[in-house]
């Protein structure tokens, strides 16, 4: 079974600078979905950003980027130009292709913005 | 607008009776997933459909069931509530696509359970 390793429970960054969340996973699949989601204190959950094994280039969605190195099957996150609103919890999640299978989460980073 | 909803968004029950937290969603989605969060565990699946009349069981689905009569409705029931069934839940959905779940799953706002 896939596995989601987030290793840092709790980081922190200052306002305007940058922040790298890391995400490992285990599979022997070769394609796959991996993403990171954002929970506010709303609890709602939002899509931040997702990569396809298949592609190489690293998926970028204005201030937050991915670096995905498939070897080494590592999956961080991450946001420049840090502003009060990225404070939230953030989910590392992977889904296979094979078949018709639910998300496989991580056990998530709390992000703390400084002003 | 779509949507996807949960309800109620609080709720507090006692132990050993029967307690049901809606979702309802206005994607048309042909997948859904009850989740549950708790501290140091993310989330983890509790069950999940990929169509009506379809059901399957999660991670920790002991003591949850779920049915699917329509599209729009994945209720999630304690069939007889206990103390470690205090959490939060959440529901999401998914679109299909030739038999195939997409990538990207919508989550409602999330159900606060406490169980006395």
């Amino acid at each position: 079974a896939q596995t989601v390793t987030q290793s840092q429970p709790e980081m922190s960054v200052q306002e305007a600078e940058t922040v790298t969340l890391s995400c490992t996973y285990d599979t022997s699949e070769s394609d796959y979905y991996l993403f990171w989601y954002k929970q506010p204190p709303s609890r709602q959950m939002i899509l931040v950003i997702r990569q396809e094994a298949y592609k190489q280039q690293n998926a970028t969605e204005n201030r937050f980027s991915v670096n995905f190195q498939k070897a080494a099957k590592s999956f961080s996150l991450k946001i420049s130009d840090s502003q009060l609103g990225d404070a939230a919890m953030y989910f590392c999640a992977y889904r296979s292709v094979v078949g018709n299978t639910p998300l496989v989460f991580g056990k998530g980073t709390r992000l703390s913005v400084i002003a | 607008d779509a949507e996807i909803t949960q309800s109620p968004r609080h709720k507090i029950t006692e132990t050993g009776r029967q307690v049901t937290l809606a979702c309802h969603q206005t994607w048309n989605h042909n997948n859904m997933f009850w989740y549950r969060q708790d501290l140091g565990h993310g989330l983890r699946l509790i069950h999940y459909s990929y169509g009506v009349q379809d059901t399957n069981k999660g991670e920790v689905s002991d003591g949850y069931s779920v049915s699917r009569s329509n599209t729009e409705d994945l209720p999630l029931t304690l069939e007889s509530a206990a103390s470690s069934q205090t959490s939060v839940y959440f529901c999401a959905s998914s679109e299909s696509r030739g038999g195939a779940s997409t990538d990207t799953q919508y989550f409602g706002p999330g159900t606060r359970l406490t169980v006395l």
